[in-house]
């Protein structure tokens, strides 16, 4: 069974512009989280699609966004980048119940110059 | 609200020493617990989970962790630990009448098993 696939796994931007992460999760899970991972802030949540529907929101600015396709494939778009949002970008799927354990991709680490 | 606290940053241990990774929560209702491990440069891996009923919970690798409501903690340990499992560890946690799906992570626990 395929894991969970992340691309780029390497990016390199710089201020001002902007970046796609994609996601494609486990065969057959519904859900897709993003969590934002940096040495000082440790693993923070952004948000969670289930069936192509927000379901959970962090407390990120909207810069920050997302969305969820209907084969479950998720993407995060960050615009106008600041050198601050250099960090591993994890995805995670799940089958979406509440009992669930996460699936983690190995992370796109995004570095801002 | 839900939290979860890891109170220790680094836990260092000998090499077939046991060991323990702490790990307090808070939630309104009944706790889901989760323990994962990450390694450097690597996403994190599901470890193990407490759902209900026996309070130790085995998983991957040789771990296990006690459910303890009257502390609120659900603590990391093995019996003798590994060089190999010198990595980053974190506690997680779902409230099962929150209705949210939210899981929220501690901080994580860096363990550094010397050899």
């Amino acid at each position: 069974k395929a894991g969970v696939t992340q691309t780029p796994r390497y990016l390199i931007k710089t201020r001002g512009q902007q970046v796609t992460l994609s996601c494609s999760p486990i065969s057959g899970h519904r859900s897709v989280s993003w969590y934002q991972q940096t040495p000082g802030q440790g693993l923070q949540f952004l948000f969670e699609y289930f069936s192509e529907t927000q379901r959970n929101k962090g407390n990120f600015p909207g810069r920050f966004s997302g969305r969820q396709f209907s084969n479950s494939r998720s993407e995060m778009n960050v615009s106008t980048l600041e050198l601050g949002d250099s960090a591993l970008y994890l995805c995670a799927s799940s089958r979406g119940e509440n009992t669930g354990e996460l699936f983690f991709g190995e992370g796109s680490r995004l570095t801002v110059l | 609200a839900q939290s979860v606290a890891q109170p220790e940053d680094q836990v260092n241990v000998a090499e077939g020493n046991p060991l323990t990774v702490k790990c307090t929560y808070s939630v309104s209702g009944n706790p889901y617990l989760f323990w994962y491990v990450q390694y450097p440069n690597r996403g994190l891996q599901f470890l193990l989970k407490y759902i209900t009923g026996d309070n130790l919970v085995k998983g991957s690798y040789g771990f296990e962790a006690e459910f303890n409501k009257s502390q609120t903690s659900f603590h990391l340990k093995k019996p003798s630990a590994l060089v190999s499992d010198s990595a980053l560890y974190f506690c997680a946690v779902r409230d099962a009448i929150s209705g949210t799906y939210k899981y929220i992570f501690g901080t994580g626990t860096r363990l550094k098993v010397l050899a």
